[in-house]
């Protein structure tokens, strides 16, 4: 089915340690997002592309990292954990500048650091 | 800096009408949107105007735009207990439309 995968799911980790969340599309959408949610903050924007080889910081950008080789991939890597990072994250893919319509969400990554 | 400022709390008896309001703050947005979210998923588009536009209607939903204002509002008619979710407003901002600023979302309960 087309659409926004992220994964995994669900994810336990230690202060300090390091991870990357996975965000893969098959729309061929050229922009590409990373947001958290947390109770009372609604979505914040971390990091996105608007296309291969182009990332660029959003509201949130400290104590993680983006790249974008291709089209279709945006992972999201965690440096070293820690306890504010404990969050909701969601990926998001739009088609490009002038198209209609706005992002489609994937399912979301729901983090906890202990 | 760019905002999206909205209630958080909206209480509304089913069969009557949702009215979820929300100001921005970047004159210069192409594209304002509501979207929704349901218990333990992500976001749906439910719509989205123009900021060329005053009003879209798809059917039971209303958007109202006063851009003098930066005011945008989202009519619900009919409320239903499915309608029961938060929404949250948000611009598009940036030269390409390229960042999507959301507001903190509504959360939409439905009295019987």
């Amino acid at each position: 089915n087309a659409g926004v995968t992220q994964t995994p799911k669900f994810q336990v980790l230690k202060t300090g340690q390091s991870m990357t969340l996975q965000c893969a599309q098959d729309m061929n959408h050229e922009y590409m997002s990373w947001y958290r949610q947390d109770p009372g903050m609604g979505l914040r924007l971390i990091h996105y592309s608007v296309g291969a080889g182009i990332t660029d910081q959003g509201e949130v950008p400290n104590g993680y990292n983006v790249s974008r080789s291709t089209t279709e991939d945006f992972p999201l890597r965690l440096l070293s954990a820690a306890p504010s990072q404990t969050s909701v994250y969601f990926c998001a893919s739009r088609a490009r500048q002038g198209a209609v319509g706005g992002y489609t969400f994937g399912s979301g990554t729901r983090l906890t650091v202990v | 800096g760019e905002d999206v400022e909205q209630s958080l709390f909206l209480s509304v008896r089913e069969g009557d009408s949702s009215v979820i309001n929300c100001t921005y703050t970047d004159s210069s947005s192409t594209y304002l949107y509501w979207y929704k979210q349901e218990p333990g998923a992500g976001l749906q588009l439910l719509t989205y105007i123009f900021s060329n536009m005053d009003m879209k209607q798809d059917q039971r939903l209303t958007v109202l735009l006063n851009k003098k204002d930066k005011h945008l509002s989202l009519r619900i008619a009919d409320t239903q207990t499915g309608d029961s979710a938060i929404y949250f407003c948000a611009e598009s901002i940036g030269n390409r439309d390229d960042k999507i600023i959301f507001g903190k979302g509504t959360r939409l309960h439905i009295l019987p």
